[in-house]
């Protein structure tokens, strides 16, 4: 099993551009979420999923949007980027029927918004 | 909501015992966890707790008390390579999701 994979690994973006974060896990989980993590702060949920078609927002989902077409994918979508974008973004899964619910993270998307 | 307090950096000594508190306050609990995340890596996880009282896993130990809001988790024998940020995150259990607060993680810092 690969786990939880995200592309790309690191990102230069200019103000108004957009990109697609992928995210991609192979253990089947229903649940996967966003998060974004700025310097010296914890995770922020953006957006997450309960399984396939199903999606609902986070703490701060302003300027990005998901979509959960398969259970093995969840790309997280920016559209018009602005500086404040700027973070680590990580995305994770779980199966609530696995051991615990625990989270499994991918490595990350360093972003950067200049 | 959820609101999640823990120590914004603690420094300790190769070889000795450290605590890392975390206090909380939730609407519906269902479980804390701990996870590690070192510098430019993925949160990993350490500990979960549900029910009162201590869970231990070789050096590493996490307590829960549901009446108080408050859990800790203890690292014993410390090594440098314990080095990393210490997430405690709170699952509720609000609108029938089991979605997980992080709070903003404990920088320790281990001395030789």
């Amino acid at each position: 099993n690969a786990g939880v994979t995200q592309t790309p690994k690191f990102r230069i973006l200019k103000i108004g551009q957009s990109m697609t974060l992928q995210c991609t896990q192979d253990m089947n989980h229903n649940y996967m979420y966003w998060y974004r993590q700025d310097p010296g702060m914890g995770l922020k949920l953006i957006y997450y999923s309960v399984g396939a078609g199903i999606t609902d927002k986070g703490e701060v989902p302003n300027g990005y949007n998901v979509s959960r077409s398969t259970t093995e994918d969840f790309p997280l979508r920016l559209e018009l980027a602005a500086p404040s974008q700027t973070s680590v973004y990580f995305c994770a899964s779980t199966d609530l029927q696995g051991w615990k619910g625990t989270q499994y993270f991918g490595p990350g998307t360093r972003l950067l918004v200049l | 909501g959820q609101n999640i307090d823990q120590p914004t950096e603690m420094t300790a000594t190769e070889g000795a015992i450290v605590q890392i508190n975390c206090t909380y306050q939730t609407s519906g609990f269902n479980g804390l966890f701990w996870y590690q995340q070192h510098a430019g890596e993925a949160p990993t996880f350490l500990s979960y707790n549900v029910l009162d009282g201590l869970e231990e896993k070789g050096r590493f130990s996490s307590f829960l008390s549901r009446s108080k809001g408050y859990s800790y988790l203890l690292l014993k024998e410390l090594q440098m390579k314990d080095s990393a940020s210490y997430l405690c995150a709170v699952r509720g259990a609000s609108g029938g999701s089991y979605i997980p607060t992080f709070g903003r993680g404990t920088s320790l810092i281990v001395h030789p």
